[in-house]
């Protein structure tokens, strides 16, 4: 089915491990996004990529890396896991890019990643 | 950081009761603002794109209208039913991505 692919869809870590979180779509979209939910706080942006070949911080960048591999893929680095870490981490994608497209197009979310640090 | 606060943060219907509520965001530079719907155990999925003052779009029985000149949006929900129970989420932009409202989460009783 045509949408955005998370994996790996639970994964425990110990404090100090890195690991990469995937994100693929497959619907031509430009921009991608990696987002935390955290319980009343709701979605915090974590980075972005407008478009491919760019990345930005969002409002809670640190302790995160990313990349915009391709079109279609865009991973999250922790390269050493914190506990304040633990969260549910969604991506998204949308056909709106640097050019401006908000204002149409809305996301499309992954069905999540729960993290947990010990 | 851009400040969307939404309002209640919770609320409980009951079945066939029409419901309301806020979502509050910057009057000024706006772009859109978007509404989803979270269903537990699944992502969020798109309802509303909103850009236009005075805009309102309908889906079924939820309904959205925007005031951006004093920086709110309302969305309604017509005889709520059971399967009308979800978070509903209200996100803002002035760019190339969403900051998102904590949510507010319905919960219809039969």
């Amino acid at each position: 089915n045509a949408g955005v692919t998370q994996t790996p869809k639970f994964q425990v870590l110990k404090t100090g491990q890195s690991m990469t979180l995937q994100c693929a779509q497959d619907m031509n979209h430009n921009s991608m996004y990696w987002y935390r939910q955290d319980p009343g706080m709701g979605l915090r942006l974590i980075y972005y990529s407008a478009s491919e070949g760019t990345t930005d911080k969002g409002e809670v960048p640190n302790g995160y890396n990313v990349s915009r591999l391709n079109k279609r893929e865009f991973s999250l680095r922790l390269e050493s896991a914190a506990p304040s870490q633990t969260s549910v981490y969604f991506c998204a994608s949308s056909e709106a890019g640097r050019d401006g497209g908000l204002a149409n197009y809305g996301y499309t979310f992954g069905s999540g990643t729960r993290l947990t640090v010990v | 950081i851009l400040n969307v606060e939404q309002s209640p943060q919770s609320l409980h219907v009951q079945e066939g009761d029409s419901t309301n509520f806020t979502c509050s965001f910057p009057s000024s530079n706006f772009y859109a603002l978007h509404w989803y719907r979270w269903e537990t155990a699944k992502s969020p999925e798109a309802l509303f794109v909103m850009t236009l003052n005075g805009d309102e779009k309908k889906k079924g029985r939820i309904s959205a209208t925007l005031n951006t000149k004093e920086g709110y949006s309302y969305l309604y929900i017509k005889g709520s039913q059971p399967e009308d129970s979800a978070t509903y989420l209200c996100a803002f932009t002035n760019d190339y991505k969403l900051s998102f409202g904590a949510g507010t989460t319905v919960t219809v009783r039969a």
